[in-house]
């Protein structure tokens, strides 16, 4: 079980490209998440789905955008990349409908700088 | 604003040592999560609680839902045990993602 699996690793970007973050799970978890990490910050969330075809958005949505087509795989994208966006993104995913529904499953993280 | 607050930022103690981290947060939640963050960067989570108390291993998380407080608990630790650790709170639903803490740096000297 590969669990939950980010690619890349590692980018870097200069401002005003476009990239995706793939995250793909294969848990059959409904709920999947993308999160930001920053120095001196906690994660915060920037969009969430809770099943194929929906998404929703978080505490830091804009400049990004994201596709969940396939119930394993949960897609970030920016569509012109700034600076500010320079961060480490972690996405997550859950399942539901168990007492102990709701733990969280995490990939290893992205770590994307922009110039 | 629902805020999570955690003490201490950073900790460094000798090994064998008994840890304590601390867990504040505003209003009522659904569930709390304590999760590792090791050096490398991937997080993991160790406990998940809505009530009472939780063990494993050397690790104990603990809950009180009065006093919106949690402690997470590492007893006999040890250099591996060196990370950052997060605390993290549900306000809402399950569908809502969690509101973290900034997270406890933790060093265990030999």
């Amino acid at each position: 079980n590969a669990g939950v699996t980010q690619t890349p690793k590692f980018r870097v970007l200069k401002t005003g490209q476009s990239m995706t973050l793939l995250c793909a799970q294969d848990m059959n978890h409904e709920y999947m998440y993308w999160y930001r990490q920053d120095p001196g910050m906690g994660l915060r969330l920037i969009h969430y789905s809770v099943g194929e075809g929906t998404t929703a958005k978080g505490e830091v949505p804009d400049g990004y955008n994201v596709s969940r087509l396939k119930k394993q795989n949960f897609l970030l994208g920016l569509e012109s990349a700034a600076p500010s966006q320079t961060s480490v993104y972690f996405c997550a995913s859950s399942y539901y409908g168990t007492p102990e529904a709701g733990e969280l499953f995490f990939g290893e993280g992205s770590r994307l700088t922009v110039l | 604003k629902n805020e999570v607050e955690q003490s201490p930022q950073n900790l460094t103690a000798q090994e064998g040592e008994f840890i304590t981290i601390n867990c504040s947060y505003s209003v009522g939640i659904s569930a709390l999560h304590w999760l590792q963050q090791h050096p490398g960067g991937g997080i993991v989570s160790l406990f998940m609680l809505s009530s009472g108390k939780k063990k494993h291993g050397r690790l104990i998380a603990t809950i009180n839902i009065q006093e919106k407080h949690s402690s997470l608990h590492i007893t006999a630790s040890h250099p591996r045990d060196s990370a950052v650790y997060i605390c993290a709170v549900r306000f809402g639903t399950w569908a809502d993602g969690l509101t973290f803490g900034k997270g406890t740096h933790l060093i265990i000297q030999p």
